[in-house]
């Protein structure tokens, strides 16, 4: 089993510009997140998905849109890149227990 | 005030030392606490899950005070291999799942 896996691993963009950020898992979990991670800050919710077909705003969800394409799959999109969306981005994965399982992240660096 | 609150470090101590973590949370409902490692550019791991009645795994002891909201892990007979960043977690309930907050870290340096 890969666990959860995100696409790119890294990313360079120029402000303005829009992108997607990819993450599957293989354990068949039901809920799905993104957080974003920045020095100081600790680890911060975006959007999570509580099953297939929903999904709901965290913390940081300003900036952001996401898709749970089914079950595997959770998207985020970034429409307009901003230089203070700058950070580490992972994706993670749950079943009915609160522990969460990570992927290794996607740096991304907005100019 | 920060939901989970840590002291960021870094703990500088020599291999074979007995070191130990300590972490507040704000909110008086939380129900399950967790100590998560990451180690430098990787993803966050678990490493254990904390009980009112204290749990002890190997070299680390975690303990939970509900009264105080306060969370502790104890690493004893440190390893180089446990350098790394100690993240304290709660839970966060809302909607549909459980969310969880996370601290900000304590990074530990374990010297040869």
């Amino acid at each position: 089993n890969a666990g959860v896996t995100q696409t790119p691993k890294f990313q360079v963009l120029k402000t303005g510009q829009s992108m997607t950020l990819q993450c599957a898992q293989d354990m068949n979990h039901n809920s799905m997140y993104w957080y974003r991670q920045d020095p100081g800050m600790g680890l911060r919710l975006i959007y999570y998905s509580a099953s297939e077909g929903t999904t709901d705003k965290g913390e940081v969800p300003n900036g952001y849109n996401v898709s749970r394409l089914n079950k595997r799959e959770f998207s985020l999109r970034l429409e307009s890149a901003a230089p203070s969306q700058t950070s580490v981005y992972f994706c993670a994965s749950s079943e009915v227990g609160p522990e969460q399982f990570f992927g290794p992240g996607t740096r991304l660096t907005v100019l | 005030r920060k939901e989970v609150e840590q002291d960021p470090g870094p703990f500088n101590v020599p291999e074979g030392a007995t070191v130990a973590f300590n972490c507040t949370y704000s909110n008086s409902a939380s129900q399950s606490f967790f100590w998560y490692r990451q180690d430098c550019r990787k993803e966050p791991k678990l490493l254990m899950s904390v009980y009112s009645s204290g749990n002890e795994d190997g070299r680390f002891t975690a303990q939970l005070n509900r009264a105080s909201q306060y969370i502790s892990l104890l690493i004893r007979d440190s390893k180089l291999s446990d350098s790394a960043t100690y993240l304290c977690v709660v839970t966060a309930y809302g909607g549909a799942t459980n969310k969880l907050i996370f601290g900000t870290g304590t990074l530990l340096a374990v010297q040869p």
